[in-house]
């Protein structure tokens, strides 16, 4: 099973600064065939459902801010908040769909500094 | 728009089978472009994909579960259903539904979640 990892479990950024996340999977979830990387982020905030950020590494969801970007290829990806804003307050996860069971990284909770 | 509904029982004792219905309406659960899926979260803790139906009734099921889950789906009253059984309270969490895009793929549209506590 392929296992995800997340760094750091938790963060507080100044508003209007950078917020920066790490996600590794324990394998390759770069498909060569089709050059993709299944790999998905989401955003949970209290009492609420995980909602997509990006699929395919780095392909943003329909109604996110463009301060959301996501990067990285093969085994390490990154997602960024460019400029943190309040109601960025969140834990995100990111989570590979390329093989099953799929796997969930264990989150990383972002606070206001 | 799309929307997503759980329902069943919130208490559940240990032993016992666990038991949700996901109501799908706003779209057609019949699209062959989805998957129907439910991904569980322990308080305070990480998601878990528990596994997913297709309109067809194919089913798709998390190894470390199997032996105990079933997913099923009924076409004609849009609704997908899971049992878990022999649940004991790590299996205490909040059940989501959720459209998939692939039998274990990501999902933009989830239902508000269900908790559902086993206890005696």
């Amino acid at each position: 099973d392929i296992v995800m990892t997340q760094s750091p479990d938790s963060l507080a950024v100044s508003l209007g600064e950078r917020a920066t996340i790490n996600c590794k999977s324990s394998q390759s979830i770069l498909y060569s065939s089709n050059n993709k990387n299944y790999l998905a982020w989401y955003q949970q905030k209290p009492g609420q459902p995980p909602k997509l950020l990006f699929s395919w590494a780095s392909t943003r969801e329909s109604g996110v801010p463009d301060r959301f970007s996501g990067s990285g290829s093969g085994t390490d990806f990154t997602l960024t908040i460019s400029s943190l804003q309040a109601e960025d307050v969140a834990v995100y996860y990111c989570h590979q769909y390329y093989s099953t069971p799929p796997a969930f990284g264990q989150g990383t909770k972002v606070e206001i500094k | 728009q799309l929307q997503l509904q759980e329902s069943g029982p919130r208490l559940v004792k240990p032993s016992e089978t666990l038991s949700l219905t996901c109501t799908v309406s706003g779209g057609s659960i019949s699209s062959s472009s989805f998957y129907w899926g439910w991904i569980r979260q322990p308080p305070g803790k990480a998601l878990e994909w528990i596994g997913s139906a297709y309109y067809s009734g194919s089913t798709y099921y998390n190894p470390s579960l199997k032996s105990r889950v079933t997913i099923s789906i009924d076409t004609s009253k849009s609704q997908f259903s899971l049992k878990l059984s022999s649940v004991t309270a790590a299996d205490t969490a909040i059940y989501y539904c959720a459209r998939l895009n692939g039998p274990y793929y990501y999902g933009a549209y989830w239902g508000q979640g269900s908790l559902v506590t086993v206890s005696s």
